[in-house]
Protein backbone atom coordinates (compact mmCIF):
# COMPACT_ATOMS: atom_id res chain seq x y z
CA UNK A 1 0.00 0.00 0.00
CA UNK A 2 0.97 3.69 0.03
CA UNK A 3 3.67 4.91 2.14
CA UNK A 4 3.58 8.27 3.93
CA UNK A 5 6.71 9.74 5.44
CA UNK A 6 6.50 13.13 7.19
CA UNK A 7 10.42 14.99 8.01
CA UNK A 8 11.19 16.35 10.32
CA UNK A 9 9.76 13.82 12.87
CA UNK A 10 10.76 16.13 15.93
CA UNK A 11 11.00 20.16 15.72
CA UNK A 12 11.74 22.34 18.10
CA UNK A 13 11.58 26.22 17.93
CA UNK A 14 11.47 29.44 19.51
CA UNK A 15 8.77 31.49 19.02
CA UNK A 16 8.57 33.82 16.31
CA UNK A 17 10.44 31.12 14.08
CA UNK A 18 9.35 29.88 10.59
CA UNK A 19 9.41 26.03 9.77
CA UNK A 20 8.45 23.95 7.11
CA UNK A 21 6.85 20.74 7.37
CA UNK A 22 7.45 17.84 4.33
CA UNK A 23 4.82 15.40 3.45
CA UNK A 24 6.24 12.40 0.84
CA UNK A 25 4.05 9.56 -0.46
CA UNK A 26 4.56 6.65 -2.79
CA UNK A 27 1.72 6.84 -5.35
CA UNK A 28 -0.74 8.73 -6.74
CA UNK A 29 -3.16 10.39 -4.74
CA UNK A 30 -6.23 12.30 -5.31
CA UNK A 31 -6.06 14.28 -2.07
CA UNK A 32 -4.22 15.28 0.81
CA UNK A 33 -5.30 16.56 4.09
CA UNK A 34 -3.05 18.77 6.69
CA UNK A 35 -4.35 18.42 10.08
CA UNK A 36 -2.91 19.56 13.79
CA UNK A 37 -3.10 17.69 16.57
CA UNK A 38 -3.65 20.02 19.56
CA UNK A 39 -2.45 18.62 23.12
CA UNK A 40 -6.11 17.11 24.10
CA UNK A 41 -5.81 14.77 21.16
CA UNK A 42 -7.93 16.72 18.57
CA UNK A 43 -7.55 16.63 15.33
CA UNK A 44 -7.93 20.06 13.31
CA UNK A 45 -8.31 20.67 10.13
CA UNK A 46 -5.71 22.84 8.60
CA UNK A 47 -6.00 22.28 5.08
CA UNK A 48 -7.81 20.06 2.00
CA UNK A 49 -5.19 20.69 -0.35
CA UNK A 50 -4.97 18.29 -3.38
CA UNK A 51 -2.77 20.29 -5.71
CA UNK A 52 -1.61 23.75 -5.76
CA UNK A 53 -0.96 26.37 -2.82
CA UNK A 54 -3.42 27.22 -0.15
CA UNK A 55 -2.90 30.12 2.92
CA UNK A 56 -4.23 30.86 6.11
CA UNK A 57 -3.58 33.47 8.61
CA UNK A 58 0.34 32.12 9.34
CA UNK A 59 -0.24 29.05 7.75
CA UNK A 60 -0.04 27.98 4.11
CA UNK A 61 0.49 24.52 1.80
CA UNK A 62 1.71 23.41 -1.01
CA UNK A 63 0.74 19.95 -2.83
CA UNK A 64 2.84 19.37 -5.61
CA UNK A 65 1.16 15.77 -6.37
CA UNK A 66 2.99 14.83 -9.60
CA UNK A 67 5.90 14.97 -7.50
CA UNK A 68 4.43 13.02 -4.73
CA UNK A 69 5.04 15.86 -1.65
CA UNK A 70 3.38 17.83 0.26
CA UNK A 71 4.74 21.11 2.39
CA UNK A 72 3.46 22.78 5.47
CA UNK A 73 4.73 26.41 6.22
CA UNK A 74 4.20 27.93 9.45
CA UNK A 75 5.36 31.56 9.67
CA UNK A 76 5.85 33.44 13.16
CA UNK A 77 5.18 30.40 15.35
CA UNK A 78 3.38 30.67 18.74
CA UNK A 79 3.50 28.34 21.39
CA UNK A 80 -0.12 27.78 20.53
CA UNK A 81 1.25 25.70 17.30
CA UNK A 82 2.88 22.97 19.34
CA UNK A 83 1.43 19.74 18.84
CA UNK A 84 1.56 17.38 16.20
CA UNK A 85 0.93 17.95 12.65
CA UNK A 86 -0.42 14.93 10.50
CA UNK A 87 -1.19 14.82 6.33
CA UNK A 88 -3.05 12.52 4.99
CA UNK A 89 -4.00 11.07 1.81
CA UNK A 90 -6.83 9.73 -0.13
CA UNK A 91 -5.29 7.22 -2.73
CA UNK A 92 -6.28 6.73 -6.02
CA UNK A 93 -6.74 2.86 -5.82
CA UNK A 94 -10.10 2.62 -5.93
CA UNK A 95 -10.37 2.48 -2.01
CA UNK A 96 -12.18 5.17 0.02
CA UNK A 97 -10.09 5.98 3.17
CA UNK A 98 -7.46 8.33 4.25
CA UNK A 99 -3.94 6.72 4.61
CA UNK A 100 -2.12 9.13 7.83
CA UNK A 101 1.42 10.27 7.54
CA UNK A 102 4.06 9.56 10.01
CA UNK A 103 3.96 13.06 11.95
CA UNK A 104 5.95 15.38 12.95
CA UNK A 105 5.67 16.55 16.64
CA UNK A 106 6.72 20.63 17.07
CA UNK A 107 7.39 22.37 20.19
CA UNK A 108 7.67 26.06 20.38
CA UNK A 109 9.25 27.32 23.06
CA UNK A 110 8.23 31.14 24.61
CA UNK B 1 -19.91 25.30 10.44
CA UNK B 2 -21.51 21.44 10.34
CA UNK B 3 -19.00 19.14 12.32
CA UNK B 4 -18.64 15.61 13.47
CA UNK B 5 -19.85 14.65 17.12
CA UNK B 6 -18.17 12.28 19.28
CA UNK B 7 -19.55 11.06 22.63
CA UNK B 8 -18.38 10.57 24.95
CA UNK B 9 -15.27 12.35 25.00
CA UNK B 10 -13.35 9.81 27.26
CA UNK B 11 -14.50 6.40 28.74
CA UNK B 12 -12.56 4.06 31.22
CA UNK B 13 -13.83 0.68 30.89
CA UNK B 14 -12.92 -2.89 32.43
CA UNK B 15 -11.26 -5.64 30.16
CA UNK B 16 -13.51 -7.67 29.19
CA UNK B 17 -16.61 -5.50 28.57
CA UNK B 18 -18.82 -4.21 25.70
CA UNK B 19 -18.31 -0.68 24.63
CA UNK B 20 -20.07 1.24 22.09
CA UNK B 21 -18.63 4.91 20.85
CA UNK B 22 -21.00 7.10 19.06
CA UNK B 23 -20.77 9.57 16.25
CA UNK B 24 -23.02 11.95 14.69
CA UNK B 25 -21.88 12.42 11.08
CA UNK B 26 -22.66 15.89 9.22
CA UNK B 27 -25.90 14.91 7.97
CA UNK B 28 -25.97 14.82 4.41
CA UNK B 29 -22.68 12.87 4.56
CA UNK B 30 -22.69 9.49 3.00
CA UNK B 31 -19.32 7.83 3.88
CA UNK B 32 -18.44 7.18 7.20
CA UNK B 33 -15.15 5.99 8.73
CA UNK B 34 -13.44 4.65 11.91
CA UNK B 35 -10.25 5.17 13.05
CA UNK B 36 -8.14 4.59 15.94
CA UNK B 37 -4.73 6.18 17.24
CA UNK B 38 -3.01 4.12 20.18
CA UNK B 39 -1.14 7.16 22.56
CA UNK B 40 2.09 8.44 20.65
CA UNK B 41 1.81 6.19 17.06
CA UNK B 42 0.02 7.59 13.87
CA UNK B 43 -3.94 7.66 12.85
CA UNK B 44 -4.88 4.21 11.46
CA UNK B 45 -7.96 3.73 9.18
CA UNK B 46 -10.45 0.67 11.04
CA UNK B 47 -13.11 0.88 8.73
CA UNK B 48 -15.31 2.58 6.33
CA UNK B 49 -19.06 2.59 5.69
CA UNK B 50 -21.52 3.69 3.04
CA UNK B 51 -25.48 2.08 2.21
CA UNK B 52 -25.65 0.39 5.38
CA UNK B 53 -22.69 -1.65 4.69
CA UNK B 54 -18.81 -2.11 5.40
CA UNK B 55 -17.10 -0.96 2.16
CA UNK B 56 -13.75 -1.52 3.93
CA UNK B 57 -11.72 -2.75 6.92
CA UNK B 58 -8.27 -3.20 7.83
CA UNK B 59 -6.58 -6.24 9.13
CA UNK B 60 -7.24 -4.52 13.06
CA UNK B 61 -11.16 -4.58 12.76
CA UNK B 62 -11.75 -8.11 13.78
CA UNK B 63 -14.57 -9.96 14.92
CA UNK B 64 -14.64 -8.24 18.70
CA UNK B 65 -15.38 -4.71 16.07
CA UNK B 66 -18.57 -3.93 14.70
CA UNK B 67 -20.33 -0.71 13.61
CA UNK B 68 -23.69 -0.08 12.59
CA UNK B 69 -25.96 2.86 11.66
CA UNK B 70 -29.10 2.66 14.06
CA UNK B 71 -31.01 5.64 12.64
CA UNK B 72 -30.49 8.54 10.10
CA UNK B 73 -28.38 9.83 12.62
CA UNK B 74 -26.08 8.22 14.32
CA UNK B 75 -23.10 5.37 13.64
CA UNK B 76 -21.57 3.45 16.33
CA UNK B 77 -18.54 1.53 16.81
CA UNK B 78 -18.93 -1.36 19.06
CA UNK B 79 -16.04 -3.88 20.62
CA UNK B 80 -17.38 -6.60 21.99
CA UNK B 81 -14.66 -7.73 24.38
CA UNK B 82 -12.11 -4.85 25.04
CA UNK B 83 -8.76 -5.80 25.70
CA UNK B 84 -5.84 -3.70 27.12
CA UNK B 85 -4.22 -3.01 23.71
CA UNK B 86 -7.68 -1.70 22.47
CA UNK B 87 -6.52 1.17 24.62
CA UNK B 88 -6.72 4.43 22.23
CA UNK B 89 -8.42 7.47 20.91
CA UNK B 90 -10.93 6.39 18.50
CA UNK B 91 -11.80 9.08 15.76
CA UNK B 92 -14.86 8.96 13.77
CA UNK B 93 -14.98 11.02 10.35
CA UNK B 94 -17.62 11.59 7.30
CA UNK B 95 -17.24 12.31 3.82
CA UNK B 96 -19.96 13.69 1.42
CA UNK B 97 -21.07 12.05 -2.09
CA UNK B 98 -18.68 12.54 -5.20
CA UNK B 99 -16.14 14.80 -2.50
CA UNK B 100 -13.05 13.52 -0.64
CA UNK B 101 -12.69 16.05 2.09
CA UNK B 102 -12.83 14.48 5.44
CA UNK B 103 -14.33 15.97 8.60
CA UNK B 104 -13.07 14.60 11.90
CA UNK B 105 -14.45 14.38 14.79
CA UNK B 106 -13.03 15.61 18.14
CA UNK B 107 -11.96 11.61 18.94
CA UNK B 108 -13.29 9.61 22.20
CA UNK B 109 -10.55 8.45 24.71
CA UNK B 110 -10.86 4.81 25.69
CA UNK B 111 -8.96 3.52 28.26
CA UNK B 112 -9.39 0.14 29.05
CA UNK B 113 -8.26 -1.10 32.57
Amino acid sequence: GIQVEQSPPDLILQEGANSTLRCNFSDSVNNLQWFHQNPWGQLINLFYIPSGTKQNGRLSATTVATERYSLLYISSSQTTDSGVYFCAVHTTSGTYKYIFGTGTRLKVLA
Amino acid sequence: EPEVTQTPSHQVTQMGQEVILRCVPISNHLYFYWYRQILGQKVEFLVSFYNNEISEKSEIFDDQFSVERPDGSNFTLKIRSTKLEDSAMYFCASTAKGRTEAFFGQGTRLTVV
